[in-house]
Formats: structure tokens, sequence, C-alpha cells
């Protein structure tokens, strides 16, 4: 079957980093997607990655391993206003349909 | 407005009530989804528009669920005689195609659904 696994629920403080793991097994590969969802708001994209490595954006960075099925999100200089869920989501073999994972809620503490 | 649009917001109803939401895409957008994300799970793929094509609607979960796409830009999700467990948010979603494999999908605020 198709799966994609994220931790349930992370704390931080404001001003560290936290690191966000998403691992996946899908028939098929074209594209693993990061969106961030504030509570009771819509999913807003983050990033993309199809390629192994690391692709930085600001204080957000996303890496990607296919060999392993595995990603992550790294959220450095943290901010109050970062305190959201975290959602990854796979495109397998299907050209429009994506594989969500459950979302992570990351919660900042002053 | 330039996001997608959804109504009502929020949505109280009865057990065996009939509902419809609304989902108001991006201008130019060619294809629609519809999400359900219940509490602690993650997107729950519904239904899929594309232009003119049939829309995939595999991923509705009952005959009691049913959705529409008119004039291919407005889409209306229908639930005929919900019950409890159909309680949840609804996102409706949006791209410009499905050519490309990094095409985002933008979301509407969603529907809050709770059935009494």
């Amino acid at each position: 079957g198709q799966n994609i696994d994220q931790p349930t629920e992370m704390t931080a403080t404001e001003g560290a980093i936290v690191q966000i793991n998403c691992t996946y097994q899908t028939s098929g590969f074209n594209g693993l997607f990061w969106y961030q969802q504030h509570a009771g708001e819509a999913p807003t994209f983050l990033s993309y990655n199809v390629l192994d490595g690391l692709e930085e954006k600001g204080r957000f960075s996303s890496f990607l391993s296919r060999s392993k099925g595995y990603s992550y999100l790294l959220l450095k200089e943290l901010q109050m206003k970062d305190s959201a869920s975290y959602l990854c989501a796979v495109r397998g073999d299907s050209n429009y349909q994506l594989i969500w994972g459950a979302g992570t809620k990351l919660i900042i503490k002053p | 407005g330039a996001g997608v649009s959804q109504s009502p917001s929020n949505k109280v109803t009865e057990k065996g009530k009939d509902v419809e939401l609304r989902c108001d895409p991006i201008s130019g957008h060619t294809a629609l989804y519809w999400y359900r994300q219940s509490l602690g799970q993650g997107l729950e793929f519904l239904i899929y528009f594309q232009g003119n094509s049939a829309p995939d609607k595999s991923g509705l979960p009952s005959d009691r669920f049913s959705a529409e796409r008119t004039g291919g830009s407005v889409s209306t999700l229908t639930i005929q005689r919900t019950q409890q467990e159909d309680s949840a948010v609804y996102l409706c979603a949006s791209t410009r195609s499905r050519i490309s494999p990094r095409e985002t999908q933008y979301f509407g605020p969603g529907t809050r659904l709770l059935v009494l």
C-alpha cells in the first residue's frame, strides 16, 4: 500500500531550529511537497523536491533522499507565527493525485 | 478575490439532512479537487475535475456524496442524508493544469461541517 508517516506533534522554542521528518512508501515518485496549515486556515505551499538534496528558501529548507524514501523540513530562527501543522505530500504514479500525510502539529514556546 | 473561495465557512446540520458545499476556484485554473480533512487525519481525496474530462470520483466514500462542476468553474459537493461521521473540514483546491508534476495546489479556507 501507499503510506506517508510524520510525527503527530512537535514542540520547539522560539529562536531555535526544528526538523520535521517525513517517510514515504509509494508506487512511483514524482516529487514531494510540504505545506503549512495554520489552525482553521487553508494549507499553503512551502516547497517541492523531486531531486535528492537540500533546497533552501529563507528560514525554511527541505531535504529529500529518494533512495531512503525520506524528507525533512528544517525551520530555522523559529517564530511564534510558525506554530502550525506541516503537511507532507507525495506525487506517486498519478499525474494529478497527491498522497497526504496526517501532518505534524508544531508548537512554538517562548 | 484572487484565491480559492468556499462557502459556507461553517455548516451545522441535523443527521439525515442534505448539504451543499460550494467552491470557486482561481480564475483560469482548469483542475479542481475536493478533499476531506478529519481531526488528526491526512487529507482524504474525494474527487478531481480537469477541464471537460470525466471526473475522477474514486475517492467518494459512498453514494451519498456527489459533486459537479458547472461551466468548468464553480463546483458543488453535495452530501445527502448526512451522518455524524461526515463531520469534517471539506477543502477545495485548484491548479492551473495537471501537466507539470510540480504543479502547486491552491486551497480554499474550507467548510467546517458538523452533523448533529
